[in-house]
């Protein structure tokens, strides 16, 4: 258990439709990122969200966006969706400004786009 | 660019015998390495991490990992494997920011375990 769940826990939408996947983080970890983890792979740094700003991007076009709030949820969001968007997506908390700091990571949302 | 490299997608091992699990990174600064385990259904869990100093590393359930700068590796170590163990396992190189780091991953070992 590592205190950071994620809904839903499946989701099916088909192409072209928008998904929203929702992250609770531990509390205190102000600091969220999130990963897209495709079927028999590693997971891929998407954004990371800190103090309700986005603080890095990884190689993800501007079609997946996010929101932090205050109270430590967090928000992907997914336009336009295609077939290749299919996939596990992680999120992960953590504190910021310590380097050491270990990212915690929720259960993910398998989402399944037809 | 960061990468990592883990050359073995699946491993088998019989229950009780030791476990070596391979991780190559490629990173132009002093790296923090990390070996996340994920289990059927399940998130990760990280079972250790390196950031600088002793280059021997212990991690949670009995594992250990070597970090070698001059090979660019960081194997995954356990010397008597248990059913219990049988998961995908990744290795990740963090980059650093603000905020804290940006795992970058392999693309995973299986383990499975025989009895």
């Amino acid at each position: 258990e590592t205190g950071v769940t994620q809904s839903p826990t499946h989701l099916i939408k088909t192409r072209g439709q928008q998904v929203t996947l929702r992250c609770s983080s531990q509390s205190g970890h102000n600091t969220v990122s999130w990963y897209q983890q495709a079927l028999g792979q590693g997971p891929q740094f998407i954004f990371q969200y800190y103090r309700e700003e986005e603080n890095g991007r990884g190689n993800f076009p501007p079609r997946f966006s996010g929101l932090q709030f205050p109270n430590y949820s967090s928000e992907l969001n997914v336009n336009a969706l295609e077939l290749d968007d299919s996939a596990l997506y992680l999120c992960a908390s953590n504190i910021a400004g310590a380097l050491t700091d270990t990212q915690y990571f929720g259960p993910g949302t398998r989402l399944t786009v037809l | 660019a960061q990468s990592v490299t883990q050359p073995d997608i699946h491993i088998t091992v019989s229950e009780g015998a030791s476990l070596e699990l391979r991780c190559n990174y490629s990173y132009g600064a002093t790296p923090y390495l990390f070996w996340y385990v994920q289990s059927p259904g399940q998130g990760l869990q990280l079972l250790l991490k390196y950031f600088s100093g002793d280059t021997l590393v212990q991690g949670i359930k009995g594992f250990e990992a070597e970090f070698k700068r001059s090979q660019s590796s960081f194997n995954l170590r356990k010397p008597s494997v248990h059913w219990s163990d049988a998961a995908e396992y990744f290795c990740a190189v963090g980059e650093a920011n603000q905020a804290g780091t940006a795992l970058i991953f392999g693309k995973g070992t299986t383990l499975s375990v025989s009895s």
